[in-house]
């Protein structure tokens, strides 16, 4: 069974650009859940998605959001970029939700200049 | 306020050692505890996953105890190997208003560095 795959796996943006990451959850999964993951603060949840809706949301402002598609496959954007959204952003799916045990990916690595 | 704390922050040990990690809670309502092996540029991957019910489970060399009473687990490593180098995060689960949703604590981590 093929795992949680999210792409690109590094990205360099600029100040004031958008970003747009893709995350691939596994086979069979509905609940893809995201995370950005800092030195300081560890990892924060970001929001939750389950066919096609968001679930449950963290702490971030409006710059980040996200979609699910019909196949369960996610999207996360960022826009307007600040230097303080260098980070791993990662991607997790699990069978129904978060209180599920979660599967994650490889993580996006995204600088910001 | 639902909160994780782990202990210690980070630790050195030699290979073949046998090394503890802590983490303490307050979450509620507690739904299952977990604990997560991140090796560096990666993402983290599960080692166990507990419910209020149990309170050891194994993975290999990994053994982690649950004590729902005091709010403690613990992550027990055995016989330390070289690629046991990685941060091990504590994650704990609250129950939500319906039975999938729910939201994630985590801990800080620990930082585990094994030495030859």
């Amino acid at each position: 069974k093929a795992g949680v795959t999210q792409t690109p796996r590094y990205l360099i943006k600029t100040r004031g650009q958008q970003v747009t990451l893709s995350c691939s959850p596994i086979s069979g999964h509905r609940s893809v859940s995201w995370y950005q993951q800092t030195p300081g603060q560890g990892l924060q949840f970001l929001f939750e998605y389950f066919s096609e809706t968001q679930r449950n949301k963290g702490n971030f402002p409006g710059r980040f959001s996200g979609r699910q598609f019909s196949n369960s496959r996610s999207e996360m954007n960022v826009s307007t970029l600040e230097l303080g959204d260098s980070a791993l952003y990662l991607c997790a799916s699990s069978r129904a939700g978060v209180r599920y045990e979660q599967y994650f990916g490889p993580g996006t690595r995204l600088t910001v200049t | 306020k639902n909160q994780v704390e782990q202990s210690p922050q980070s630790l050195i040990i030699l290979e073949g050692k046998n090394c503890t990690l802590q983490c303490n809670y307050t979450v509620s309502p507690f739904s299952n505890l977990r604990w997560y092996k991140q090796d560096t540029g990666r993402g983290p991957v599960s080692l166990t996953i507990m419910t209020f019910s149990e309170n050891t489970k194994s993975n290999g060399r990994y053994t982690a105890t649950l004590d729902a009473d005091t709010k403690q687990s613990s992550l027990h490593i055995t016989a330390s190997q070289l690629s046991d180098s990685a941060s091990y995060i504590c994650v704990v689960s609250a129950a939500g208003g319906s039975s999938n949703t729910g939201k994630l604590i985590f801990g800080q981590g620990t930082t585990l560095q094994v030495k030859p």
